[in-house]
């Protein structure tokens, strides 16, 4: 079956501006988690959506922010970019119910701010 | 706090020889814990897991790791390592699947 896609593979944006990101998880999975990864902080968890809710929030600023959709898609928003914003955002399904079910992860959208 | 440490950040070791990653974890609760590798611009690919049981697991491409209670830890091993294992490794520990806490990884590194 088809994993978890991620588009776009890469963006680059200027300062200031706005970029949505998109996670299609595998089919019949329900939650989509959403990570940034930057070589000082490494993974930092954003966000969880299950059944178009936001179920699970990490320690991100408001400009940070996502939806699902019912179809299980989510995207990701980041507003007013900073330099600092640049990272690999990595996306990640499960079945979203029940504890013992395994997390598997888009390729990643590489975000360049500048 | 939950947090997970990966206390080498770079390990090299020779094609053949064995591997062992270290991680330590800091949970309140029953931890789940696991073992993801990711290569130069990719995701993240699962090794292995541990919910429950027998504390001994073992992962895919030969990998095992050991889960001790009594030193928060959750060992990765190999006995011998192969120049394909070269990538980052990250443990990670959750509540389940949905909302990991991740270390820093270990990049690994194989000398032929």
């Amino acid at each position: 079956k088809a994993g978890v896609t991620q588009t776009p593979r890469y963006l680059i944006k200027t300062r200031g501006q706005q970029v949505t990101l998109s996670c299609s998880p595998i089919s019949g999975h329900r939650s989509v988690s959403w990570y940034q990864q930057t070589p000082g902080q490494g993974l930092q968890f954003l966000f969880e959506y299950f059944s178009e809710t936001q179920r699970n929030k990490g320690n991100f600023p408001g400009r940070f922010s996502g939806r699902q959709f019912s179809n299980s898609r989510s995207e990701m928003n980041v507003s007013t970019l900073e330099l600092g914003d640049s990272a690999l955002y990595l996306c990640a399904s499960t079945r979203g119910q029940g504890r013992t079910t395994e997390a598997f992860f888009g390729q990643g959208t590489r975000l360049t701010v500048v | 706090a939950q947090s997970v440490t990966q206390p080498d950040i770079h390990i090299t070791v020779s094609e053949g020889a064995s591997l062992e990653l270290r991680c330590n974890y800091s949970y309140g609760a029953t931890p789940y814990l696991f073992w993801y590798v990711q290569s130069p611009g990719q995701g993240l690919q699962l090794l292995l897991k541990y919910f429950s049981g027998d504390t001994l697991v073992q992962g895919i491409k030969g990998f095992e790791a050991e889960f001790k209670r009594s030193q928060s830890s959750f060992n990765l091993r190999k006995p011998s390592v192969h120049w394909s294992d070269a990538a980052e490794y990250f443990c990670a520990v959750g509540p389940g699947s949905e909302k990991l806490v991740f270390g820093k990884g270990t990049k690994l590194t194989v000398n032929p």
